[in-house]
């Protein structure tokens, strides 16, 4: 059972580059995630789906897009890549409402 | 908006000794979860403990214990006989438990890192 699988583990990009950071679970998870951590401030939701074909915003989504075509993926993109967004990122999903969730070991990302 | 606050930056603990890690919150609702998730060098997120806020029995794991305070919105975690690979960032979270499609979205505190000394 892999659980949250996220690729890659480190990237580096310029600045104006899009990339998508790809974010799998084989759990059947209805609600997957995806967070940002940067120091002192904890992790913060970017953007969120409760199901393949249903997504929302977060707290910090200006600059990322999702999708939710399965059940099973949940890619993060970001169309145009800034300084500001040099962060790790984590991916989390989980079964139903009241379940914790599980994370993926995190991508980090570096724009220069 | 529900806010998280872990007032300790850094923490340390001897070895075999217990610590305790501060957490608020606030909020206006009347039900939702609190987590601490374990976040060790490795960057991997690990759910240590959760309670439910209508649950007044405070949650235990093992070594791990927490102080649930609803009315004081607090919500503390107790580490006993604390060992080396108790070492790492530790993050409490809050999730509401309203209707709609706000179930699963975490607010985590600053986090606390926590160093245990032998």
């Amino acid at each position: 059972n892999a659980g949250v699988t996220q690729t890659p583990k480190f990237q580096v990009l310029k600045t104006g580059q899009s990339m998508t950071l790809q974010c799998a679970q084989d759990m059947n998870h209805e609600y997957m995630s995806w967070y940002r951590q940067d120091p002192g401030m904890g992790l913060r939701l970017i953007h969120y789906s409760v199901g393949a074909g249903i997504t929302d915003q977060g707290e910090v989504p200006n600059g990322y897009n999702v999708s939710r075509s399965t059940t099973e993926d949940f890619p993060l993109r970001l169309l145009s890549a800034a300084p500001s967004q040099t962060s790790v990122y984590f991916c989390a999903s989980s079964y139903k409402r009241f379940q914790p969730q599980h994370f993926g070991d995190g991508t980090r990302l570096s724009i220069l | 908006a529900q806010t998280v606050t872990q007032s300790q930056p850094e923490m340390s603990v001897q070895e075999a000794e217990t610590v305790t890690l501060s957490c608020t919150y606030d909020t206006s609702e009347s039900d939702y979860y609190l987590f601490w998730y374990k976040q060790p060098p490795s960057r991997q997120m690990i759910l240590v403990i959760r309670q439910e806020a209508y649950k007044q029995q405070n949650a235990t794991e093992n070594r791990f214990s927490v102080n649930f305070q609803k009315a004081a919105k607090s919500f503390s975690l107790k580490i006993s006989d604390s060992q080396l690979g108790d070492a790492a960032m530790y993050f409490c979270a809050y999730r509401r438990n309203a209707g709609g499609t706000s179930y699963g979205k975490l607010t985590f505190g600053q986090g606390t890192i926590l160093t245990v000394h032998p």
